[in-house]
């Protein structure tokens, strides 16, 4: 079984503050993405990387996918009252599977 | 922006009851899934759906779900003798291509209750 370990699990922190939130495996993922959810809603999509060593930006959140595929970050630049949520990441299984196997997320409270 | 539909919001069944979970993919996604997430547990795959088939599921899919896309729009998760355990957000999901590389686009989720 593919796990994928998400941390710190909770983060409070101060509005202009940078932050770094993290999603780790002994396991190689052919993709990973991630995603972030409110309260009695779904996951809503931010990013997918698939190669070794990618990184994006969504304005000012910068997503990396480790270069063995195991691991990934979402650091998040200049924290706004609004990035509060739990980001989720998921892995999507290699060898044809459809399967995506979450983290229990972070959940981030960003304060004025 | 097109978005996956999910009826009821809200569902509280007694145990031993049948249970339908609608969903109302995005038009042109060829993928489809169902997801649940006991409350404050992990999302969790149950099973996924392409060609008119099973394409996967999980452990937890057995023989008391069942799926189905009945029209070529809606997309169903039938539990047939609900039990307890059973109770926690169900949410459908959909994807125009293999989840390998791409995202899913979640709907919103019915919370089922069982009593």
């Amino acid at each position: 079984t593919q796990l994928l370990e998400q941390s710190p699990q909770f983060l409070s922190i101060q509005e202009g503050e940078n932050l770094t939130v993290y999603c780790n495996s002994s396991s190689v993922f052919s993709s990973l993405q991630w995603y972030r959810q409110e309260p009695g809603e779904g996951p809503v999509l931010l990013v997918t990387v698939v190669t070794g060593g990618e990184v994006k930006k969504l304005k000012r959140l910068t997503f990396q996918f480790g270069d063995a595929r195991k691991d990934s970050s979402l650091h998040i630049t200049a924290a706004q009252t609004g990035d509060t949520g739990l980001y989720l990441c998921a892995g999507g299984y290699q060898g044809g599977s459809e399967k995506l196997v979450f983290g229990k997320g972070t959940k981030l409270t960003v304060n004025p | 922006e097109p978005e996956v539909t999910q009826t009821p919001s809200h569902q509280v069944t007694q145990m031993g009851q049948e249970v339908i979970l609608r969903c109302v993919p995005i038009s042109n996604h060829l993928y489809f899934y169902w997801y649940r997430q006991i409350l404050g547990q992990k999302v969790e795959f149950l099973v996924s759906f392409y060609n008119n088939e099973i394409s996967e599921k999980s452990e937890i899919f057995d023989d008391q779900f069942s799926v189905e896309r009945p029209d070529g729009s809606n997309f169903t998760l039938k539990i047939r003798s609900t039990k307890l355990e059973d109770s926690a957000m169900y949410f459908c999901a959909s994807s125009p291509f293999s989840s390998r590389g791409n995202g899913y686009t979640f709907g919103s989720g019915t919370r089922l209750t069982v009593v």
